[in-house]
């Protein structure tokens, strides 16, 4: 089955510890990106990827990071995460950035 | 700058029309998506359009015109299970980001 496979779900964490979000496609597709999504700010994309060791900065990178060493994989990071990192998170992965884009679950993540 | 307008919330009446408004501006142009976002859900796609005209599949359809920046979601012989967020994206070009609008979301009435 197609799919993009985010975890975990559900993270609660303390301020200033590194997680590690994992982020997996089966498809085959060459861009990935990263998204939050907050109440009344909607979709926000934090970094996105066009290739394996290809990366870009959205709109909202601060505080993040990511890596693309091999194409299923792409990985979010927060080094030190902060309270208002407090979000719903969205793994995407389409062939193109001109394409339909398939969205993982979802990690809803807690700092306090 | 870039910005992505469309209504925050729509109600309508099973079984009939609703049409969802999106106005752009962005640097770039690449194409626009819809997707559709149950609560608690992760998106999923329902069209795109980057050509000016109309794109019909099903009981939605999606309208583009590149000069007014301005696009809208069409959809038809409404059901319960309609009632969702619909979210307006915009490719931004050279860029290749995606950049979304906040949604609106629409309550299906009996």
């Amino acid at each position: 089955e197609a799919q993009v496979t985010q975890n975990p779900r559900y993270l609660i964490t303390v301020t200033g510890k590194k997680l590690t979000v994992t982020c997996s496609q089966n498809m085959n597709h060459e861009y990935m990106s990263w998204y939050r999504q907050d109440p009344g700010l909607g979709l926000r994309q934090i970094y996105y990827s066009m290739n394996v060791e290809v990366t870009d900065k959205g709109d909202v990178p601060e505080g993040y990071k990511v890596s693309r060493k091999e194409k299923r994989n792409f990985p979010l990071i927060l080094e030190s995460p902060s309270p208002n990192q407090t979000s719903l998170y969205f793994c995407a992965s389409s062939p193109t950035g001109y394409a339909e884009a398939f969205f993982g679950q979802g990690t809803r993540l807690t700092v306090v | 700058g870039q910005n992505i307008d469309q209504p925050t919330e729509m109600t309508a009446t099973e079984g009939a029309i609703v049409q969802i408004n999106c106005t752009y501006q962005t640097s770039g142009f690449n194409g626009l998506f819809w997707y559709q976002q149950h609560a608690g859900e992760a998106p999923t796609f329902l069209s795109y359009n980057v050509l000016d005209g109309l794109e019909e599949k099903g009981r939605f359809s999606s309208f583009l015109s590149r000069s007014k920046g301005y696009s809208y979601l069409l959809l038809k012989e409404l059901q319960m299970k309609d009632s969702a967020s619909y979210l307006c994206a915009v490719n931004g070009g050279a860029t290749n980001k995606l950049i979304f609008g906040t949604g609106t979301l629409l309550a299906v009435q009996p």
